[in-house]
């Protein structure tokens, strides 16, 4: 069973700071790699997507991929209290197109 | 507007009924998906269809049944064999296959067994 991890917090980092979030995968083949954020009694909403090594940034989101160490990793700078939520790692299982989620890492962002 | 849609919002069940949540989309995917979300928890796979007239059970499709007889729809029956059907339920689709292939969501169904 493919696996993705990431911890369940919650992250607490005051406004301003900038918020880490971390995911590790098992399947050495994922190709895609996505993060979504969550509100509360929401539905999932994609808001960043990367498929090769390195950086990719949005705004004040900044998207990291390492796969020889099969990890990816969501950067928030400027934390601002909108961006508590519940953060979703998602890998791509590459035999069958599935998503494989994480559980998700909870932010939150005091003033 | 491009999206997904489902219906209803908020759903009340007895025990022993069958109920179908809908889950229309007009982004011309190709694939849609059926997840569960309990409290807390992460996203579980109930069904997935990747082409119409075709689909697979996920990881927990036990007391659940889909069809896909149009691209656009992808209903999903909870079943009165489901033991515990209270959950949010969650439709979402992509493209199908490929590299760059981001799935969106629609904004869900709670379901809720009396």
């Amino acid at each position: 069973q493919k696996e993705v991890e990431q911890n369940s917090g919650p992250l607490s980092v005051p406004e301003g700071a900038i918020a880490s979030l971390n995911c590790t995968y098992s399947d050495r083949v994922s190709q895609s790699f996505f993060w979504y954020r969550q509100y509360s009694g929401k539905s999932p909403e994609l808001i960043m997507s990367i498929y090769s090594n390195g950086d990719k940034e949005d705004g004040r989101f900044t998207a990291q991929l390492n796969k020889a160490s099969q990890y990816v990793s969501l950067l928030i700078r400027d934390s601002q209290p909108s961006d508590s939520a519940t953060y979703l790692c998602a890998v791509n299982e590459v035999w069958t197109d599935k998503l494989i989620f994480g559980t998700g890492t909870r932010l939150q962002v005091f003033p | 507007d491009g999206g997904i849609t489902q219906s209803p919002k908020y759903l009340f069940r007895k025990e022993g009924q069958n109920v179908t949540l809908s889950c229309e989309q007009n982004l011309n995917h190709d694939a849609m998906y059926w997840y569960r979300q309990d409290p807390g928890q992460g996203l579980r796979l109930i069904y997935y269809s990747q082409i119409v007239n075709d689909f697979q059970k996920g990881d927990i499709a036990e007391g659940y049944s889909v069809s896909r007889e149009k691209k656009e729809s992808f209903p999903l029956t909870v079943t009165s064999a489901q033991k515990n059907p209270t959950a949010f339920y969650l439709c979402a689709s992509n493209r199908g296959r490929g590299l760059e292939n981001e799935q969106f969501f629609g904004p869900g169904t709670r379901l809720t067994v009396l």
